[in-house]
């Protein structure tokens, strides 16, 4: 198994400011994924983060905006940046261990940008 | 068109009775099928994976069921408790495991 710490659980941001959010896993895992839930809805993948090469983003996220930083197996930050309340979401980070045989989940970062 | 799709939207039960939630989908190549649960403010937790070969799998009050030729399956909850309460997702997980597919989920109220 996996646990997941991911920091902060919450927060409020201004617009226009950016806010870095933090996965850190209790073993070494290959692939950690970012995904974005809004209200009420399922989880929409952000991008995959490899460590040792460049985060592979979904249609619709780019890396200006969602920048993923992964320097070991163990860690990865998401920094939602030049926030707009239209990124008002939960975000979660997940990571899939033993190949196909389980995935965990943070608890997830629910932001509010006013 | 969403490729995972999930009903009933809502479900709303008494506590002890069973219930079913369903999982269609049209994806593929298809590696295996997950459900989750997932309370609210709280990240999903796994309850079932099957790969495309089986047919069942429980664990405790939770049994999964797989048809992949008409590509559905199914959750179901025995004796309900009232921690039941959460969404379900069914998540589809293509042949590379990196792409995967989420259902919009069972939202499951389980009353007193």
């Amino acid at each position: 198994s996996a646990v997941i710490s991911q920091k902060p659980s919450r927060d409020i941001c201004q617009r226009g400011t950016s806010l870095t959010i933090q996965c850190q896993v209790d073993s070494q895992v290959t692939m950690m994924f970012w995904y974005r839930q809004q209200p009420g809805q399922s989880l929409t993948l952000i991008a995959t983060a490899n460590q040792g090469s460049e985060a592979t983003y979904e249609s619709g996220f780019v890396i200006d905006k969602f920048p993923i930083s992964r320097p070991n197996l163990t860690f990865s930050t998401l920094t939602v940046s030049n926030m707009s309340p239209e990124d008002s979401s939960i975000y979660l980070c997940s990571v899939e261990t033993g190949g196909w045989t389980e995935a965990f989940f943070g608890q997830g970062t629910r932001l509010t940008v006013v | 068109k969403n490729q995972v799709e999930q009903s009933p939207q809502s479900l709303i039960i008494l506590e002890g009775k069973n219930c079913t939630l369903q999982c269609n989908y049209t994806v593929s190549p298809f590696s295996n099928l997950r459900w989750y649960k997932q309370d609210t403010g709280r990240g999903p937790v796994s309850l079932t994976i099957m790969t495309f070969s089986e047919n069942t799998k429980s664990n405790g009050r939770y049994t999964a069921t797989l048809d992949a030729d008409t590509k559905q399956s199914s959750l179901h909850i025995t004796a309900s408790q009232l921690s039941d309460s959460a969404s379900y997702i069914c998540v589809v997980a293509l042949v590379n495991n990196n792409d995967m597919r989420f259902g919009a989920g069972t939202r499951l109220t389980v009353k007193p």
